[in-house]
């Protein structure tokens, strides 16, 4: 089962930042959060990861509390082609030799979110 | 640098038919996953290859098997269709190493009929 709550939908306005929550009250101290998005009829992408630290990178901004418990995903200008649905992952880390989760992934429901004019 | 390519796009069989569904992962990556997406139960995964090997394997039936080669591709099968097995079935490549990214190829969508 996934490890992550997200609100199911969200809306935003063009040219806003959109803010999409993921509790993960469970994470364990070494596992990740990861996030991705799955645009209609396309395979998820990857958008960013973070262990403890705020990380940013082209794409989004991710915030994680001091407790790890929740995390926010930042879309700072949010245009009609962010519209997809958007996947908060927690996992742990792996490794090269003889790991058995590297291409693992246990997506939730994800939060659908709607960008609108 | 191409992505992760599947092939067919879109496939129609009957009930107890057998398919093969190919993936080329991005060049270099050695590590290919696989899963399966329906809109009832969501992204859930298959199983992972590396370097040929089968090391993780996801809770569906034995009709759904796959196999890597040496230059890293993937195909999986799925013997004696079923309607539920109606679903988009997803590649991914990364290189294997730890906390790498997935890339994800678009797809192939399969209907039982």
């Amino acid at each position: 089962d996934a490890k992550t709550t997200q609100p199911t939908s969200m809306d935003c306005a063009e040219g806003r930042a959109a803010n999409l929550p993921c509790n993960h009250s469970t994470i364990s101290g070494n596992e990740y959060v990861y996030w991705y998005r799955q645009i209609h009829s396309q395979g998820p992408q990857y958008i960013i990861h973070g262990l403890k630290n705020n990380e940013t990178n082209e794409m989004a901004s991710l915030i994680i509390t001091e407790d790890r418990k929740s995390s926010t995903l930042i879309l700072p200008h949010a245009t009609l082609r962010d519209t997809a649905v958007y996947y908060c992952i927690v996992r742990a880390p792996s490794s090269i030799h003889g790991s058995s989760n590297t291409g693992k992934l246990i997506f939730g429901q994800g939060t659908t979110l709607q960008v609108k004019p | 640098k191409a992505g992760v390519t599947q092939t067919p796009r879109y496939l129609i069989k009957t009930r107890g038919q057998q398919v093969t569904l190919s993936c080329s992962p991005i060049s270099g990556h050695r590590s290919v996953s696989w899963y399966q997406q329906t809109p009832g139960q969501g992204l859930q995964f298959l199983f992972e290859y590396f370097s040929e090997t089968q090391r993780n394997k996801g809770n569906f039936p034995g009709r759904f098997s796959g196999r890597q080669f040496s230059n890293s591709r993937s195909e999986m099968n799925v013997s004696t269709l079923e309607l539920g097995d109606s679903a988009l079935y997803l590649c991914a490549s990364t290189l294997g190493a730890t906390n790498e990214k997935l890339f994800f190829g678009s797809g192939t969508q399969l209907s039982v009929l």
